[in-house]
């Protein structure tokens, strides 16, 4: 049973370019979460999703951040016109649905870098 | 308010037993949490107990909650170097985030 996956896990993007990062949730899970780590911090949460659905995206900045959590596929964090102060490590969780949100599993994360 | 505080740094020897310290703010967390942080890696969920318990013991950790300080801890027995890592505090009130403490440090002296 493959747990939360993420990539990639390192990416390096130049002020201005877009981040795209992708999560796909542990088999059997249908609610996706995403944290942010700034260094030396703890994490940060972002946004809760379930399929095709925003449950709650408070901690998400209001520009140039979007989260999505299609039908098919992964979950996708996207970041555009990246600045420096987005370098970060960036994780997923998922949980069951039938837990609700307490039970969360986390990923790898993606190390993100803006030069 | 929602607040996580720990100390950031522990240092102990092997073999003795590690206690990690926390407070939190919030007094309607229904879970606390201990979240273990390996260098580049992700989260791993060691444990987490409910607010209406006071311990909750699984192999070499015990986890001790005093509801009325809203104190959490962490204590791992017989510590050993593969127990160096961040470990990180959270609570939640089981519906969508997770509140994270900025992690302790625990170093292991030989």
């Amino acid at each position: 049973n493959a747990g939360v996956m993420q990539n990639p896990r390192h990416l390096v993007r130049r002020r201005g370019q877009e981040a795209r990062l992708r999560c796909s949730p542990m088999k059997g899970h249908s609610h996706v979460y995403w944290y942010r780590q700034l260094p030396e911090e703890g994490l940060k949460f972002m946004v809760y999703l379930q399929k095709e659905n925003i449950i709650d995206e408070s901690g998400m900045p209001k520009e140039r951040f979007s989260a999505e959590f299609p039908k098919e596929g992964p979950s996708i964090l996207r970041i555009q016109q990246v600045v420096r102060g987005d370098s970060a490590a960036y994780f997923c969780a998922s949980s069951p649905s039938e837990t609700g949100g307490y039970e969360q599993y986390f990923g790898p994360g993606t190390r993100l870098t803006v030069t | 308010g929602e607040d996580v505080e720990q100390s950031l740094f522990l240092s102990v020897r092997e073999g003795d037993s590690s206690v990690i310290n926390c407070t939190y703010t919030d007094s309607s967390s229904t879970y606390l949490y201990w979240y273990k942080q390996e260098p580049g890696a992700g989260l791993q969920l060691l444990t987490y107990i409910f607010s209406n318990m006071d311990m909750k013991q699984d192999q070499r950790l015990t986890v001790l909650l005093n509801k009325k300080d809203k104190h959490l801890s962490l204590r791992i027995a017989d510590t050993q170097t593969g127990d160096s890592a961040i470990y990180f505090c959270a609570e939640s009130m089981g519906d969508d985030k997770i509140i994270f403490g900025k992690g302790t440090r625990l170093h292991i002296l030989p």
